[in-house]
């Protein structure tokens, strides 16, 4: 069954440090691409970066990348150089591709609090 | 352009009363979602839609009713309103291509029931 999970309900780090956000997932599918939003406090979900099971490299859009391992079932995000501005929800999901489900499945999601 | 447009943005319900809760899109996508959001928790799939007059149940749908009449529209209805059901309620939606299709939020609805 599709699944994912975010182990780190709330993180710190220093403004200017980069920080690690977790997120392994289940899937019986092999083609499937990975989500990660941005909730801030206003409470919009923003899209950050995506990364699809057969892409090769790792996805990167600016200070944001996915350090994808799929044997591990593992998508995390990395945020370096951290800002304040980051300080927000960020929600990791899913969508399988095989199938006609369509389901885009979310994480649980993980507060992260930068710190000046 | 507008996006992804939800109202109403907040709603107080007493128990018993049912609401539909509106979401259009003006950006011709196919699929659409709804999810809810409960304090510190992440989202989850209420229904989702891959196109007008398809429905389907995501992992909550129990209390809750769809309709997808047209392409642009996917209401969600709420019958008989329950304080388990006090929320905040996105509506997405995506293109229908694979790969890197993100889904647009609208900007929730907060429902309290009491």
């Amino acid at each position: 069954a599709q699944k994912i999970t975010q182990t780190q309900p709330g993180m710190f780090v220093q403004e200017k440090e980069a920080v690690t956000l977790d997120c392994t997932y289940d899937t019986s599918d092999q083609s499937y691409g990975l989500f990660w939003y941005k909730q801030p406090s206003s409470g919009e979900m923003i899209f950050l970066i995506y990364q699809g099971s057969y892409d090769e490299q790792n996805a990167t859009e600016g200070r944001y990348s996915l350090n994808f391992q799929k044997a591990r079932k593992s998508a995390n995000l990395v945020i370096s150089a951290s800002q304040l501005g980051d300080s927000a929800m960020y929600f990791c999901a899913m969508r399988e591709y095989g199938g006609a489900t369509n389901k885009l499945i979310f994480g649980t999601g993980t507060l992260l609090a930068v710190q000046p | 352009n507008a996006g992804v447009t939800q109202t109403p943005k907040f709603r107080i319900l007493k128990i018993g009363q049912s609401m539909t809760l509106q979401c259009t899109q003006d950006m011709n996508h196919n699929y659409m979602y709804w999810y809810r959001q409960d304090p510190g928790m992440g989202l989850k799939l209420i229904y989702y839609s891959v196109g007008a007059g398809i429905t389907d149940k995501g992992e909550v749908p129990n209390g809750y009713n769809v309709s997808r009449s047209t392409t642009e529209d996917f209401p969600l209805r709420l019958e008989l309103a329950a304080p388990s059901q006090t929320s905040v309620y996105f509506c997405a939606s995506r293109i229908s291509d694979r790969g890197r299709t993100e889904a647009f939020f609208g900007q929730g609805t907060r429902l309290t029931v009491v």
